[in-house]
């Protein structure tokens, strides 16, 4: 069965300060992945998603970046964070099929002091 | 532009029936999820329709409707453990996932 790890689970950093988080699949080959970030008691906004290694799609642009090294390896970074960078940001992965479902990652809260 | 309505909070009796509305106006239509969250967590899978009709699956079923832009989740038998937000999303034509904010639902003994 498919799995996806986001980690960590809660980060606190200071403004200006870099920014490295990480999420893995495993039991699939060749995933969409998404990196989401989600305000509280807001909706979801898409930040990047990709579709092969490599390949980088930015949705909003900000501060923020993401990369696919691998696979089943996306990586959402910053060179500086913002205080408006705080929020709570989920990885997630779907199969290439058009109607699959997307399955998210246990998420990680950022507050940025 | 691209638009998903949905309530922003419902309240509801445990052991009681609650349906939650979502409408959409996208650029095509390849689909519609809703999903499960709770408080502090991630978004969790709970249905898919494509054709008009309802799809039943235990206490949740969900309904949609495709000339109308229009979809509900009704839950059943509503227990404590149902209280969560419900987030409806529409695949467009380009096969992107277009979220609506969620409806918070809060559950009453």
């Amino acid at each position: 069965s498919q799995t996806i790890h986001q980690w960590p689970a809660t980060l606190v950093q200071p403004v200006g300060s870099p920014l490295s988080l990480e999420c893995t699949v495993e039991g699939t080959s060749n995933p969409n992945l998404y990196w989401y970030r989600q305000a509280a008691g807001r909706g979801l906004q898409l930040l990047f998603y990709s579709v092969g290694i490599g390949q980088i799609s930015s949705e909003v642009p900000q501060n923020l970046s993401a990369s696919r090294p691998q696979d089943r390896q996306f990586i959402l970074s910053s060179k500086k964070l913002l205080l408006s960078d705080s929020g709570f940001y989920l990885c997630a992965w779907r199969d290439t099929g058009d109607n699959s479902p997307l399955h998210f990652g246990n998420g990680t809260r950022l507050t940025v002091t | 532009g691209q638009n998903i309505d949905q309530p922003t909070e419902m309240t509801a009796t445990e052991g009681a029936i609650v349906q939650i509305n979502c409408t959409y106006q996208t650029s095509g239509f390849n689909g519609l999820f809703w999903y499960q969250q709770h408080a502090g967590e991630a978004p969790t899978f709970l249905s898919y329709n494509v054709l008009d009709g309802l799809e039943e699956k235990g206490r949740f079923s969900s309904f949609l409707s495709r000339s109308k832009g229009y979809s509900y989740l009704l839950l059943k038998e509503l227990q404590m453990k149902d209280s969560a937000s419900y987030l409806c999303a529409v695949l467009d034509s380009n096969y992107q996932l277009i979220w609506g904010a969620g409806t918070k639902l809060i559950i009453k003994p």
